[in-house]
C-alpha cells in the first residue's frame, strides 16, 4: 500500500538571525549527547556533542544547551548563513551500551535571504 | 582524518535482487561498523552493529537473512540486501567507531547509498 510520509519540524530564519533547534531525549541514563547536521543525500556531519554532566558547550558559532531535567537539548546557531540549511538531529549515546545513538525525529533549518 | 567512504553512492535494481554495499573506513581501523537505513522526511534507524570478526547484532524487526552483514576486517564492512523489494528502497547509511573510544566523535558517518528497487 501506500506509504504516508511524516514531515519534518521546520524552522525557517532569515539570514543572520539566530537559529535555536530543539529536542527531547528519551533516556535519562545517557551518557552524551550529539548534533548532526544532515544536508540533502548526504551522511549526518557532527556539531558539536555534551556530556551528561555538562549543561552547556560552546563551539564556533553554536551553543548547545542540556536539561537533565526536562529531557531537552538545544542548539543555538549565531548569525544563521544560507549554508546552514540542513536537517539537524540530535542523537544520543550511553557508553558501554555498544556505543549506539539513537537519533531525534530532526528539524528542517531553511535559511531565508 | 576519519573519513568513511560507501559505495555505491546509488544503485538501481530490480525487484528480487541482490545489492552489496560496501562501507570503509579510510584512514582508521573501525572495531564497530554501524548500518542505518533512512527514509524520506524521517530520521536514521539503526539495523545492526557489526563488530570485526563476529556476527552482526541486529535491531528488533530487522532480518538478518534479508540483510546480510559481514565484516571481515577493520576498514570494510558490507551490507547485502537479499531479494530486494520496492519497500526496500531507502537511504542507507553506515557510520564506524573505534571501540570502547569515550572522547568525542565517536562514530563517523559515510555519505549513504541510496537504493531504489524497481
Amino acid at each position: 500500500g501506500e506509504s504516508v510520509g511524516l514531515h519534518l519540524p521546520t524552522l525557517s530564519v532569515q539570514e543572520g538571525d539566530n537559529s535555536i533547534i530543539n529536542c527531547a531525549y528519551s533516556n535519562s541514563a545517557s551518557d552524551y549527547f550529539i548534533w548532526y547536521k544532515q544536508e540533502s543525500g548526504k551522511g549526518p556531519q557532527f556539531i558539536i556533542d555534551i556530556r551528561s554532566n555538562m549543561d552547556k558547550r560552546q563551539g564556533q558559532r553554536v551553543t548547545v544547551l542540556l536539561n537533565k531535567t526536562v529531557k531537552h537539548l538545544s542548539l543555538q546557531i549565531a548569525a544563521t548563513q544560507p549554508g546552514d540549511s540542513a536537517v539537524y538531529f540530535c542523537a544520543e549515546i550511553l557508553l558501554g551500551g555498544g556505543n549506539k545513538l539513537t537519533f531525534g525525529t530532526g528539524t528542517q533549518l531553511k535559511v531565508e535571504l | 582524518g576519519a573519513v568513511v567512504s560507501q559505495h555505491p553512492s546509488w544503485v538501481i535494481c530490480k525487484s528480487g535482487t541482490s545489492v552489496k554495499i560496501e562501507c570503509r573506513s579510510l584512514d582508521f581501523q573501525a572495531t564497530t561498523m554501524f548500518w542505518y537505513r533512512q527514509f524520506p522526511k524521517q530520521s536514521l534507524m539503526l539495523m545492526a552493529t557489526s563488530n570485526e570478526g563476529s556476527k552482526a547484532t541486529y535491531e528488533q524487526g530487522v532480518e538478518k537473512d534479508k540483510f546480510l552483514i559481514n565484516h571481515a576486517s577493520l576498514t570494510l564492512s558490507t551490507l547485502t540486501v537479499t531479494s530486494a523489494h520496492p519497500e526496500d528502497s531507502s537511504f542507507y547509511i553506515c557510520s564506524a567507531s573505534t571501540w570502547g573510544a569515550t572522547s568525542t566523535d565517536t562514530q563517523y558517518f559515510g555519505p549513504g547509498t541510496r537504493l531504489t528497487v524497481l
